[in-house]
């Protein structure tokens, strides 16, 4: 079946430092979406990508989706303490069964 | 709306008996979700339906589990009989699939469950 990576699993930051995290499924994804959790909550929906090679941006956040559709990146410019939770890829491989990604858990540190 | 409704939040049950979890959908949205999330697993994919109907079963673990969805407004998953590996939070998520915010999930607050 369908699987999707992150790497890395953590990520421990000092406050004001980069992030990223890398999104890879095993099969190509008709669209990709990203979510944040904080610690004990539920995930939250972010942004969603549809198109080859296409970048979006959120104040400090930066996503890309491959050219092939098949990965994507999530990059945090300037970590705040906010930041802290885990951020999932999830993308469906054509229709809404949206498989979620392993997950990669950023702590900030003060 | 007040989004995703789950419940119970919080449940500890001993191995053997049935558990019911439940899930009211944001109004309107005709995809309903049932996740699991586990630290070993992560979040899985157990079932999902559309307009009521039950389209993707295969998350499924095994027929201790079934999940029905009788009208647009609720939704329960049911295990019987529970057993420790079961003990996760288990998420209900809903979604519109038409418009500007189609596809996108709306996730409940979560249902722990603890068997022990």
């Amino acid at each position: 079946g369908q699987q999707v990576m992150q790497i890395p699993q953590y990520q421990h930051v000092q406050e004001g430092e980069d992030f990223t995290t890398y999104c890879n499924s095993s099969t190509t994804l008709s669209n990709i979406q990203w979510y944040k959790q904080r610690p004990g909550g539920h995930p939250v929906f972010l942004i969603q990508l549809v198109k080859s090679g296409e970048v979006k941006k959120q104040k400090r956040l930066t996503f890309q989706f491959g050219e092939a559709k098949k990965n994507s990146s999530l990059h945090i410019t300037a970590t705040q303490t906010t930041d802290v939770g885990t951020y999932f890829c999830a993308g469906p491989p054509g229709t809404y069964k949206y498989i979620f990604g392993t997950g990669t858990r950023l702590k900030v540190l003060a | 709306d007040a989004g995703v409704i789950q419940s119970p939040r919080h449940e500890v049950t001993e191995m053997g008996q049935e558990v019911t979890l439940r899930c009211k959908p944001i109004s309107g949205h005709d995809y309903l979700f049932w996740y699991r999330q586990t630290m070993m697993r992560g979040l899985e994919l157990l079932i999902y339906f559309n307009n009521n109907v039950p389209i993707d079963d295969s998350g499924m673990p095994e027929d201790r589990f079934s999940a029905k969805m009788p009208n647009a407004s609720f939704s329960t998953l049911k295990i019987q009989p529970s057993e420790p590996r079961d003990s996760a939070v288990y998420f209900c998520a809903s979604s519109f699939s038409v418009g500007p915010w189609a596809n996108v999930l709306t996730f409940g607050a979560g249902s722990r469950l603890t068997v022990l």
